[in-house]
């Protein structure tokens, strides 16, 4: 299986402040990689899928970024409704599909 | 909108079978090239991909799971289920169904359900 590891683990941030969140595979998975935002009681929502590009209706202070081994999730001015669990997933050819064990985003 | 909505068990005793149905509302289970796809989340393990399925009927599953996951298709009521056999506590676990879309070949999952909390317990 591939493992996917996020640092780090938890942060602490203010509105305003500019998030950066690290994955990085066990192998190459080329740009397969997505991130996922995820508030308590909810289901995950998708972010960003193949490394970079934004899903419908996500804003434009969340991108991504990297390819093979290393990517990175960036939130430019953290957002009050930013505040939750960011996960990364790869989707590189053979299953599993495994996820980070998450980077939770918490208020400073 | 399209929305996806598990329902089942929400206790189940150890050895026994979870079974669990994921209805599609909105549109229809068969339109575009998606799999259905099940994962959980639980404390211990995080988030796990269980499995997926297409409307045609082919599966792949996560090999840790393989010999006690079983899912299908029912086109005609617009689910998709799961059954895990021989369940212990570790199965213990959030189930979430998703759609598992695809852009060029770019796969991801776009759509959730809201996720169905099973225990396992006596």
């Amino acid at each position: 299986d591939i493992q996917m590891t996020q640092s780090p683990s938890s942060l602490s941030a203010s509105v305003g402040d500019r998030v950066t969140i690290t994955c990085r595979a066990s192998q190459s998975i080329s740009y397969y990689l997505n991130w996922y935002q995820q508030t308590p009681g909810r289901a995950p929502k998708l972010l960003i899928y193949a490394a970079s590009t934004l899903q419908s209706g996500v804003p434009s202070r969340f991108s991504g970024s990297g390819s093979g081994t290393d990517f990175t999730l960036t939130i430019s001015s953290l957002q009050p409704e930013d505040f939750a669990t960011y996960y990364c997933q790869q989707r590189y050819a053979i299953p599993p599909y495994t996820f980070g064990q998450g980077t939770k985003v918490e208020i400073k | 909108q399209v929305e996806l909505q598990e329902s089942g068990p929400g206790l189940v005793k150890p050895s026994q079978t979870l079974s669990l149905t994921c209805t599609v509302s909105g549109g229809s289970i068969s339109s575009g090239s998606y799999y259905w796809s099940w994962i959980r989340q639980s404390a211990g393990k995080g988030l796990e991909w269980i499995g997926h399925i297409d409307t045609s009927g082919s599966t792949n599953y996560n090999p840790s799971l393989k010999s006690r996951v079983t899912i299908s298709v029912d086109t005609s009521k617009n689910q998709f289920s799961l059954k895990l056999t021989s369940v212990t506590a570790p199965d213990t676990a959030v189930y979430f169904c998703a759609r598992d879309s695809n852009n060029w070949s770019s796969y991801y999952f776009d759509l959730w359900g809201r996720g169905t909390l099973v225990t396992v317990s006596s």
